[in-house]
């Protein structure tokens, strides 16, 4: 069945970029029929879309955090990644990568990786 | 954005209890609402789209109403491993919204 595993760096600096890959195993992330995102949760709160990519690179991001965010995609691995620069504590969350639908309006998120905590802290 | 409001953003149940939750909304997304639970520690997990569809695997007892802007997720008959806090989201247009969440409690 397919899983997903989010794997980077547990810390980052104030001001830095925080660096995540999502690496997608019993499956293809070439599938035309999906799109893979990054959602975040900071601790003890709700969750937020960051944004998504397709296999060929076309991608949606959150308006409220785009000037900071670029996913890319690699399909030879298998992996999709997320770059977030000029991190504040608030960047401060669990961050989860999933699957969902090519067409917005279907968009939902399943399977989703396990999440991994990123601290923003000096 | 349309914003998704949930409520009550707590409720207190016993095992055995039929609960409902609801999800408004800010501006009409048809069908397109998808439920998820979400126990500590872990990742969110799919249980209803399309607003009642059922998602594979997921037990019956949950069931999934509602279109335009009101929607409501139910558990017909609680069980132990249900308390867990619960999402709704839209899947209507970019950007993807949650509500808030509905954290259910053992009474």
């Amino acid at each position: 069945q397919l899983q997903l595993q989010e794997s980077g760096p547990g810390l980052v600096k104030p001001s830095e970029t925080l660096s995540l890959t999502c690496t997608v195993s019993g499956g293809s992330i070439s599938s035309s029929s999906y799109y893979w995102g990054w959602i975040r949760q900071p601790p003890g709160k709700g969750l937020e879309w960051i944004g998504s990519i397709y296999y060929s690179g076309s991608t949606y991001y959150n308006p409220s955090l785009k000037s900071r965010v670029t996913i890319s995609v690699d399909t030879s691995k298998n992996q999709f990644s997320l770059k977030l620069s000029s991190v504040t504590a608030a960047d401060t969350a669990v961050y989860y990568c999933a699957r969902h639908g090519t067409m917005v309006r279907g968009s939902w998120f399943d399977p989703w990786g396990q999440g991994t905590l990123v601290t923003v802290s000096s | 954005d349309i914003q998704m409001t949930q409520s009550p953003s707590s409720v207190s149940a016993s095992v055995g209890d039929r609960v409902t939750i609801t999800c408004r909304a800010s501006q009409g997304i048809s069908s397109w609402l998808a439920w998820y639970q979400q126990k500590p520690g872990k990742a969110p997990k799919l249980l209803i789209y399309a607003a009642s569809s059922l998602q594979s695997g997921v037990p019956s007892r949950f069931s999934g109403s509602g279109s335009g802007t009101d929607f409501t997720l139910t558990i017909s008959s609680l069980q132990p491993e249900d308390f867990a806090t619960y999402y709704c989201q839209q899947a209507n247009s970019f950007p993807l919204t949650f509500g808030q969440g509905t954290k259910l409690e053992i009474k």
